[in-house]
């Protein structure tokens, strides 16, 4: 059980294209999703929590018209990188929590590697 | 500021020994605790997750928590080469929407 899955695993874009990936949970519903970053040998950054059905939360120095989520479902969220440049190139990992409580676990995607030319 | 800290490491123990990974965390509300594993150019996986003070086992893994010295750890007995990976710990801060902070990690590297 607890199975995320993330679409596209890889993607390369020219740069000023958008992206949008996608993240879903298989097998649970998940109130909350949040969306990570994370660059070569560095730690994870979280960039955003979305709650179904509500405006995502970002955090400081993300800039949220430059990362778009949308959580329409209690199974999908998705992020859209909007004009992509080569600095967004990165891992993109989603992961998602059945519950807002303090005791659930959240489950991770196996993570989209973007790369903008 | 809320934070978990790890130290980065490298820890290197050699095969069947036990690994002991540790954390500190700064907030004393927290609630749950977790230990994930990330290999490199994964996502990381859940391993163990603990909420009470003292030891929770599960197979080769025991995560041990104190939440009086705001410690979390995380022992792996008879360490495989496969078990090489950065271990990372996490804390959902209290105040409603337990967001989750992750320590940096500490890189574990079994030799054989």
């Amino acid at each position: 059980g607890a199975v995320v899955s993330q679409h596209p695993s890889r993607v390369i874009c020219k740069s000023g294209t958008s992206v949008k990936i996608e993240c879903r949970s298989l097998d649970f519903q998940a109130t909350t999703m949040f969306w990570y970053r994370q660059f070569p040998k560095q730690s994870l950054m979280l960039m955003a929590t979305s709650n179904e059905g509500s405006k995502a939360t970002y955090e400081q120095g993300v800039e949220k018209d430059k990362f778009l989520i949308n959580h329409a479902s209690l199974t999908l969220s998705t992020l859209t990188v909007t004009s992509a440049h080569p600095e967004d190139s990165s891992f993109y990992i989603c992961s998602a929590r059945a519950s807002g409580g303090a005791f659930n676990e959240q489950f991770f995607g196996p993570g989209t590697r973007l790369t903008v030319l | 500021q809320k934070e978990v800290e790890q130290n980065s490491g490298p820890l290197s123990v050699p095969e069947g020994a036990i690994a002991s990974l540790n954390c500190t965390y700064s907030d004393r509300v927290s609630q749950s605790f977790f230990w994930y594993r990330q290999y490199s150019g994964k996502s990381p996986e859940l391993i163990m997750s603990i909420y009470s003070n003292g030891d929770k086992e599960d197979g080769r893994f025991t995560a041990q928590l104190n939440k009086a010295s705001q410690y979390v750890s995380l022992l792996i007995r008879d360490s495989q080469p496969s078990d090489s990976a950065t271990y990372l710990c996490a804390v959902n801060i209290g105040g409603g929407s337990y967001i989750p902070t992750f320590g940096r990690g500490t890189s574990l590297i079994v030799h054989p």
